[in-house]
C-alpha cells in the first residue's frame, strides 16, 4: 500500500532563516505531488505541483520554492522566512494518469516563524 | 476561478444525524471529495462521488449531489464524540488533479 511522510512534524524558525521540508512517498511511481499551505486552520492554498522529477508548477507567487530531486521526494524551502510563511503545510499525492484521482495527504508540518 | 464553500460550525448531539453542506462554482467538476481533518493532522479522504452520481452511501456517510443545483451535502448517521473535526468539501475539474478546497466545516458533537 502507498504511503507519505513528512516532516519535521513541528518547526520553530526565526525570521530570515532558511526553510526546508521533506515529504516523501512509498509505494507507488511518479506520482503526482503537491504542497498546500493552510492558514488558520481553514482553507487550504495549492503552492506548487510536480508530475514529474524536475517538473514544477507554482500556483501563488511567494517567498517559496520546490524541488523534486527524486521520483517520490518533494522538497518545500525558501531562503529567507517571513512572519507570514507561519503556517500548516501539507504535503499531498494522487496517481498519475489518473484524472481526476483523490488526493492522499501526509500528516502536515507546522511552522511557526518568529 | 473556482470556489467552494463551506459553512463555518455545526454542532449536534451524539447520536443525531449530522448534515453538512457545500456549494461549488464549477460546472466542469468531475469529481466531488469529502475530507475529515482531526486537530493537527492532515486530511483524511473520507469518500467521493462522480459528477453523474446523485447520492453514495458507505455505512455511516451518505452524500448527496445536486448537481443542477451545484450543492453537495455529507450526512453522517448516529454521530459519534470521535467524529468531531473540521470536514473540507473539495472538487476536481482541472489537469494534473487541480483540487479546490472549501474553508471547511468544524463539527462539534455534544455528548
Amino acid at each position: 500500500s502507498q504511503t507519505i511522510h513528512q516532516w519535521p512534524a513541528t518547526l520553530v524558525q526565526p525570521v530570515g532563516s532558511p526553510l526546508s521540508l521533506e515529504c516523501t512517498v512509498e509505494g507507488t511511481s511518479n506520482p503526482n505531488l503537491y504542497w498546500y499551505r493552510q492558514a488558520a486552520g481553514r482553507g487550504l492554498q495549492l503552492l506548487f505541483y510536480s508530475v514529474g522529477i524536475g517538473q514544477i508548477s507554482s500556483e501563488v507567487p511567494q517567498n517559496l520554492s520546490a524541488s523534486r530531486p527524486q521520483d517520490r521526494q518533494f522538497i518545500l524551502s525558501s531562503k529567507k522566512l517571513l512572519l507570514s510563511d507561519s503556517g500548516f503545510y501539507l504535503c499531498a499525492w494522487s496517481p498519475s494518469r489518473s484524472y481526476n484521482s483523490p488526493l492522499h495527504f501526509g500528516n502536515g508540518t507546522r511552522l511557526t516563524v518568529t | 476561478g473556482e470556489d467552494v464553500e463551506q459553512s463555518l460550525f455545526l454542532s449536534v448531539r451524539e447520536g443525531d444525524s449530522s448534515v453538512i453542506n457545500c456549494t461549488y462554482t464549477d460546472s466542469s467538476s468531475t469529481y466531488l471529495y469529502w475530507y475529515k481533518q482531526e486537530p493537527g493532522a492532515g486530511l483524511q479522504l473520507l469518500t467521493y462521488i462522480f459528477s453523474n452520481m446523485d447520492m453514495k452511501q458507505d455505512q455511516r456517510l451518505t452524500v448527496l449531489l445536486n448537481k443542477k443545483d451545484k450543492h453537495l451535502s455529507l450526512r453522517i448517521a448516529d454521530t459519534q464524540t470521535g467524529d468531531s473535526a473540521i470536514y473540507f468539501c473539495a472538487e476536481g475539474s482541472g489537469g494534473y488533479q487541480k483540487v479546490t478546497f472549501g474553508t471547511g466545516t468544524k463539527l462539534q458533537v455534544i455528548p
